[in-house]
């Protein structure tokens, strides 16, 4: 199948870390994506990983990923209100990088 | 900045009518995307383009129809709206050419069908 699965959301304190999940099933996916969509706006692209790699880190953004697994994720320190919003995680497939999916996870911010 | 804009954020319109949405980028982009978000759903794949007048069914075509007779724009038709048609619909569009591939996403238009 072509399945990119995530939780629906997940709920933090602010100041804590945020950690979301992702796995797929397409092993011959050259790269991850995450993007983020927040309230009312199109989703923008917030880091990618190449599938050779096993981790990357942007600032307050770590991507983590398992090959043997299938299973990606996006730890995100020291979580602001800002950061509510909608993630998704994709996967490439194709010459023409045609993404699959996951149905997105929410981000709530407890104060 | 604006690098891909769909012509209306909200539309409302009547079951049966015949509903175009408009997407354009700036960007000289080979491909281009129509999804719709539902609720739990994420995002579903209607149709792609990866070449000028060149399309390709994705995973929910079935009610829809596109058009893209200039590279910088891609449209999005429903040929008979249908409230199951009730959605938010997002244009996308990628390089296509080099790595990383990222996609840059309009800002959505959340379409209601009475």
């Amino acid at each position: 199948g072509e399945d990119v699965e995530q939780s629906l959301f997940l709920s933090v304190r602010e100041g804590d870390s945020s950690v979301i999940n992702c796995t797929y099933t397409d092993s011959s996916s050259t790269y991850l994506y995450w993007y983020k969509q927040e309230p009312g706006a199109g989703l923008q692209l917030l880091t990618y990983i190449f599938s050779n790699m096993d981790m990357k880190q942007d600032q307050r953004l770590t991507v983590l990923l398992n090959k043997k697994d299938k299973h990606l994720s996006l730890r995100i320190a020291d979580t602001q209100t800002g950061d509510s919003a909608i993630y998704f995680c994709a996967e490439s497939k194709g010459s023409n990088y045609q993404l699959i999916w996951g149905a997105g996870t929410k981000l709530i911010i407890k104060p | 900045d604006v690098k891909v804009t769909q012509s209306s954020r909200y539309l409302v319109k009547r079951t049966g009518e015949k509903v175009f949405l408009e997407c354009v980028q700036d960007m000289d982009h080979e491909n281009m995307f129509w999804y719709r978000q539902d609720p739990g759903l994420g995002l579903r794949l209607i149709y792609f383009s990866y070449d000028v007048k060149m399309k390709e069914k994705g995973d929910i075509p079935e009610g829809y129809s596109v058009s893209r007779e200039k590279k910088e724009r891609f449209s999005l038709i429903l040929e008979s709206a249908s409230t199951n048609q009730t959605s938010m619909y997002l244009c996308a569009s990628t390089e296509g050419t080099t790595g990383g591939g990222e996609a840059f996403f309009g800002q959505g238009t959340r379409l209601t069908v009475v």
